[in-house]
């Protein structure tokens, strides 16, 4: 597609509940990346996919959070049983390799109530 | 640890007024990118400009890398400038991986 294309634009959820985000990145680009935007703050890493595999998991900050992207273009932040605290603006960016400039989605909007 | 610092954190112009943002980094890059994020949270990529300088249009940057900072100069500013200038590099120690974004300068221009 022309843009990172993210859905859905807005999500509401109850605690504890599960919650999947999807990103369909340009098309052709290899490199994946998800980060998370709390408010009055810039964007933090969460994860990096080179191709189908996660080079870099580091950001998440931990194992509720899980993305997978299986054939390499299309990937899911998979989050369980939310908390109040994962409220968020959910990013995700890629790029044609990864030392060029990134291209950012308009984001997911998530509120765990 | 690796930081990226801008200034100022905040800005008030009236519209027509020219500015500069500046951003501190802490270490070596391989990619330094400005973005603009607008009031719906879209977040513009306006340079990719890991070194020396470029211009698009009313905007400008700088990237002297070797004294590790960069500016972003806006000349006469208009409404739609309005939002917060995001500065994000790519280490050299996380190559590739990641871009660590300063708390950005939130900026408002007056009509």
């Amino acid at each position: 597609g022309a843009g990172v294309s993210q859905t859905p634009s807005n999500k509401v959820t109850e605690k504890g509940k599960y919650v999947e985000l999807r990103c369909d990145p340009i098309s052709g680009h290899t490199a994946l990346y998800w980060y998370r935007q709390s408010l009055g703050q810039g964007p933090e890493f969460l994860i990096y996919f080179q191709g189908t595999g996660a080079a870099d998991d580091s950001g998440l900050p931990n194992d509720r959070f899980f993305a997978v992207r299986p054939e390499g273009s299309v990937s899911t932040l998979k989050i369980q049983r939310t908390e109040r605290g994962d409220s968020a603006v959910y990013l995700c960016a890629s790029s044609y390799h990864r030392e060029s400039g990134y291209t950012f989605g308009s984001g997911t909007r998530l509120t765990v109530v | 640890g690796i930081q990226v610092e801008q200034s100022p954190p905040d800005l008030i112009l009236q519209e027509g007024a020219n500015s500069t943002l500046r951003c501190n980094f802490s270490d070596s890059v391989n990619n330094l990118q400005w973005f603009h994020q607008n009031p719906w949270g879209q977040l513009i990529n306006l340079f990719y400009i890991p070194s020396g300088t470029k211009q698009n249009g009313r905007l400008s940057a700088t990237t002297v890398a070797t004294e590790r900072y960069s500016l972003l100069y806006i000349s006469s500013s208009q409404t739609t400038d309005s939002g917060v200038y995001f500065c994000a590099v790519d280490f050299k120690e996380t190559s590739g991986s990641r871009l660590t974004f300063g708390e950005g300068t939130q900026l408002t221009v007056n009509p």
